[in-house]
């Protein structure tokens, strides 16, 4: 069975802080790796996708992806209230289309 | 900006009715997808379609499901015979290929389905 593992938290952090938030997948041929915001009641709202080893940046967000350690993590950087949501990591598995979800963090930004 | 748009946004049935959700993807994207969200659980898969036909489904998607792109623009699911474990948001996703590399995929607003 692959899984895909998310803190559940809630991670709580002031305003203007860094916010981290990590994914880790079991299968190994996993190619593409999305992360998802989720306000409460809502779709969750594609922010980052990520598919090669390294850093990808855009505007405040920041998606890392290590495959040999099948880690993916999600850096907030400037978190504002706004940002308050549940973020959920998604890995679409090699070769087919099957596109599985973590359980999400909860993340609270205190003002 | 383009979106993924679904009807209804609410449905009510009696359970062992059937249902009927829809969906019309993005226009240019050519992989479509159901999920399903039970309250205060996670995004669960249930079937990917491309090129019209099934390319993955998940155990939750047995005999009651079936899906179809009937016209090349919607894409429906149907449930045959309701449950009351059926009932749940049901997002409708639809995804791209990027020239560079990597894919997109973006969910429309969902259905939430209630089976009394």
């Amino acid at each position: 069975q692959k899984e895909v593992e998310q803190n559940s938290g809630p991670l709580s952090v002031p305003e203007g802080a860094i916010a981290s938030l990590n994914c880790t997948y079991s299968d190994r041929g996993s190619q593409s790796f999305f992360w998802y915001r989720q306000y409460s009641g809502k779709s969750p709202e594609l922010i980052m996708f990520i598919y090669s080893n390294g850093d990808k940046e855009d505007g405040r967000f920041t998606a890392q992806l290590n495959k040999a350690s099948q880690y993916v993590s999600l850096l907030i950087r400037d978190s504002q209230p706004s940002d308050s949501a549940t973020y959920l990591c998604a890995v679409k598995e090699t070769s087919y289309d099957k596109v599985i979800f973590g359980p999400g963090t909860s993340l609270s930004v205190i003002p | 900006e383009p979106e993924v748009t679904q009807t209804p946004s609410h449905q009510v049935t009696q359970m062992g009715q059937e249902v009927i959700l829809r969906c019309v993807p993005i226009s240019n994207h050519l992989y479509f997808y159901w999920y399903r969200q039970i309250l205060g659980q996670k995004v669960e898969f249930l079937v990917s379609f491309y090129n019209n036909e099934i390319s993955e489904k998940s155990e939750i998607f047995d005999d009651q499901f079936s899906v179809e792109r009937p016209d090349g623009s919607n894409f429906t699911l149907k449930i045959r015979s309701t449950k009351l474990e059926d009932s749940a948001m049901y997002f409708c996703a639809s995804m791209a290929e990027l020239a560079g590399g990597g894919e997109t995929q973006y969910f429309g607003p969902g259905t939430r389905l209630l089976v009394l």
